[in-house]
């Protein structure tokens, strides 16, 4: 089951903030962020467990919430760099070997 | 380190025609996959390998085969390319399948089949 990253598209300029959701129907045990420049390969952001952690990486975080069986990825300050396609990929055994990827989430600013 | 190297970047078949993706790492990954990238569908599993000799199916793995022989080494072949296998390509490996390892992507095989 796929998961269901909202909104598919955003638009923003330098400075602003953005939120990326991911949810599943299915209980979780880590979701993995992604972020994809075009024609690259997508690189990792971030691994969040069950339990609820938030994590950051510059000025970029992710929360985890166990009982509604979403993530969601802060951007704050969004710099031009930012842009690109985010994925995240759930997990439900505890064993990534079967991440299943959200459509994505395509992520625009402007200067 | 070279990370994990996909060969060739781009290529055309004709329906029908076999090839082999091939895909390497020399990071001494126990866990590798193949992933296809449609527009608008993400990224889906198509096989997937969590050691020499061990290898097991994903989301869509039908029209795919793959072996591993070496650590190193995850070729995916298709045996009889049809049009609806026109994708992006994406080899991943990581150091093991626990839920905390990263994936590190190869740089993609873009994949036309006429």
């Amino acid at each position: 089951q796929q998961p269901v990253q909202s909104p598919q598209a955003v638009i923003l300029r330098e400075g602003e903030d953005a939120v990326i959701n991911c949810s599943s129907s299915k209980a979780l045990y880590s979701v993995h962020w992604y972020r994809q420049k075009h024609g690259e390969a997508p690189v990792f952001l971030m691994i969040l467990l069950k339990g609820g952690e938030q994590k950051g990486h510059d000025k970029i975080s992710a929360s985890f919430n166990e009982k509604k069986q979403q993530s969601s990825l802060y951007l704050t300050a969004s710099q031009l760099s930012y842009s690109g396609t985010y994925f995240c990929g759930t997990d439900h055994s505890g064993s990534a070997r079967q991440l299943t990827f959200g459509s994505g989430t395509q992520l625009t600013v402007l200067p | 380190n070279a990370g994990v190297t996909q060969t060739p970047k781009f290529q055309v078949l004709k329906t029908g025609q076999s090839m082999t993706l091939q895909c390497a790492q020399d990071m001494n990954h126990e866990y590798m996959s193949w992933y296809r990238q449609d527009p608008g569908m993400g990224l889906r599993l198509i096989h997937y390998s969590v050691g020499a000799g061990i290898t097991d199916q994903g989301e869509v793995p039908n029209g795919y085969n793959v072996s591993r022989s070496t650590t190193e080494d995850f070729p995916l072949r298709l045996l009889s390319a049809a049009p609806s296998q026109t994708s992006v390509y994406f080899c991943a490996s990581s150091y093991s399948m626990r839920a905390n390892e990263k994936l590190f992507f190869g740089s993609g095989t873009q994949l036309s089949v006429l």
